[in-house]
């Protein structure tokens, strides 16, 4: 079962703000939105998480909104390095078995054009 | 300091062959897993590991796969009798603690298994 959904590919002019959205609408409340994306020929990487609240870190800020049901990952400034799959992952607090099993979609290759 | 390394970073061996993986933690992580990916798709679980025990294996395909961390630092993941669908990206990853909110899993650059 696929809990989140994304656009296949995204293009981004080198930098404006890249926004890649999510849908997660069977999201329930325990439930974290998480982003990792994945630079060609390298593994996964963590960017940001987020429960309910808006977040923002030094890699991009995620805004989740209000009924939970979507998110939107926001790089803003994007640059050539951003280029990679971007992969919006939804994970339960639950404690047990298979919460922490990281469930990867397809994700959204993200292309920043000079 | 050092992150997540993976050896070897290309296997190419043939069908029925036995093959070894290794993964290398970042130092103090206790938790330890393992990922497949193939081409095209995202990184799908195997197995993971607290400390030296797999805390969860449902993840392997089939017996054909093993995977060992006997000092709960180094693991193994072993492929016996390999097939040619077993060719893909062999990820590894470890967290500071267990699983679960705020442990962020960081992941080695993968080791591409090719079966001929």
């Amino acid at each position: 079962d696929a809990k989140t959904t994304q656009p296949p590919s995204m293009d981004c002019a080198e930098g404006r703000a890249a926004n890649l959205p999510c849908n997660h609408s069977t999201i329930s409340g325990n439930e974290y939105v998480y982003w990792y994306r994945q630079i060609h020929s390298q593994g996964p990487q963590y960017i940001i998480h987020g429960l309910k609240n808006n977040e923002t870190n030094e890699m991009a800020s995620l805004i989740i909104t209000e009924d939970r049901k979507s998110s939107t990952l926001i790089l803003p400034h994007a640059t050539l390095r951003d280029t990679a799959v971007y992969y919006c992952i939804v994970l339960s607090s639950y404690s047990g078995a298979g919460s922490y099993q990281l469930t990867f979609g397809k994700g959204t290759k993200l292309s920043v054009i000079p | 300091g050092a992150g997540v390394s993976q050896t070897p970073s290309n296997k190419v061996t043939e069908k029925g062959k036995y093959v070894e993986l290794r993964c290398d933690p970042i130092s103090g992580h206790t938790a330890l897993y393992w990922y497949r990916q193939s081409l095209g798709q995202g990184p799908e679980f195997l197995i993971y590991f607290q400390g030296t025990g797999a805390a969860d294996d449902s993840g392997l395909p089939n017996d054909r796969f093993f995977a060992v961390r006997p000092e709960g630092s180094v693991s193994t993941l072993k492929i016996q009798r390999t097939e040619r669908g077993d060719s893909a990206v062999y990820l590894c990853a470890s967290s500071l603690r267990g699983p679960g909110i705020g442990n962020e899993q960081f992941f080695g650059p993968g080791t591409r298994l090719t079966v001929l």
